[in-house]
């Protein structure tokens, strides 16, 4: 069975300052997503990635994966208050012959001027 | 059109009620999933329907009931729901069983139905 850690769960940081949010599973996949939520609102994809040593960057958000260690990270730079969200990781598993995505809990950040 | 719909927004029911949460995509996609996330939880996955049939149900309690009458509508249907079965539906969906580059199988998700069981 696929089980995916995230961690920290909570972060707390100040603007400007730098900050890596870890994602790691445990069996093989193709593909790992990450996922920005905001209070009460629904996911909004950030980041898909397909293979090892994928880097993606928009913004202030830089992800990469590393599939033999099964450990995303995502990377957050000069972070500013509009960060501030959950961001949860998820990682394809093939079950039936479909995909599932199972995520990890989440990282709440809070970004404090 | 590049979005998941869903209605309603907000449900309050009481638990003898019977209810539908409606999800509509015009994307072309052929996958389409139903979540259930509590609050302060991950989204967990309830169903998931491949080209119109269910290939996926997560051993969910038989008062949740999905529906794929066509490619681009998914309905669950609730009756005799619990207070705990209160929390965000979320419905998403994406291009199924294909291969091919990066984000193809990119689940977009719906805004949700939070759902309240009284």
């Amino acid at each position: 069975e696929l089980k995916v850690e995230q961690n920290p769960l909570f972060l707390s940081m100040q603007e400007g300052k730098n900050y890596t949010i870890y994602c790691n599973y445990s069996t093989t996949s193709d593909r790992l997503y990450w996922y920005r939520q905001d209070p009460g609102k629904s996911l909004e994809s950030l980041f898909v990635l397909l293979s090892n040593g994928a880097v993606k960057q928009e913004g202030r958000l830089m992800a990469s994966l590393d599939t033999k260690a099964r450990l995303s990270t995502l990377h957050i730079t000069a972070a500013v208050h509009d960060l501030s969200a959950t961001y949860f990781c998820a990682v394809e598993s093939n079950q039936g012959g479909s995909e599932k995505l199972v995520f990890g809990k989440g990282t709440k950040l809070t970004v404090n001027p | 059109d590049t979005e998941v719909t869903q209605t309603p927004k907000h449900l309050v029911m009481g638990m003898t009620n019977k209810k539908s949460l409606k999800c509509e995509q015009h994307m072309g996609h052929r996958a389409m999933y139903w979540y259930k996330q509590k609050a302060k939880k991950p989204p967990e996955l309830m169903f998931v329907y491949s080209y119109e049939k269910l290939s996926i149900n997560e051993s969910v309690p038989s008062r949740f009931s999905p529906e794929c009458p066509n490619s681009s509508l998914l309905n669950l249907h609730l009756h005799a729901l619990q207070p705990e079965d209160s929390a965000l539906y979320l419905c998403a969906s994406s291009r199924d069983r294909e291969t091919g580059t990066s984000g193809r199988k990119k689940q977009f998700f719906g805004p949700g139905t939070r759902l309240t069981v009284l």
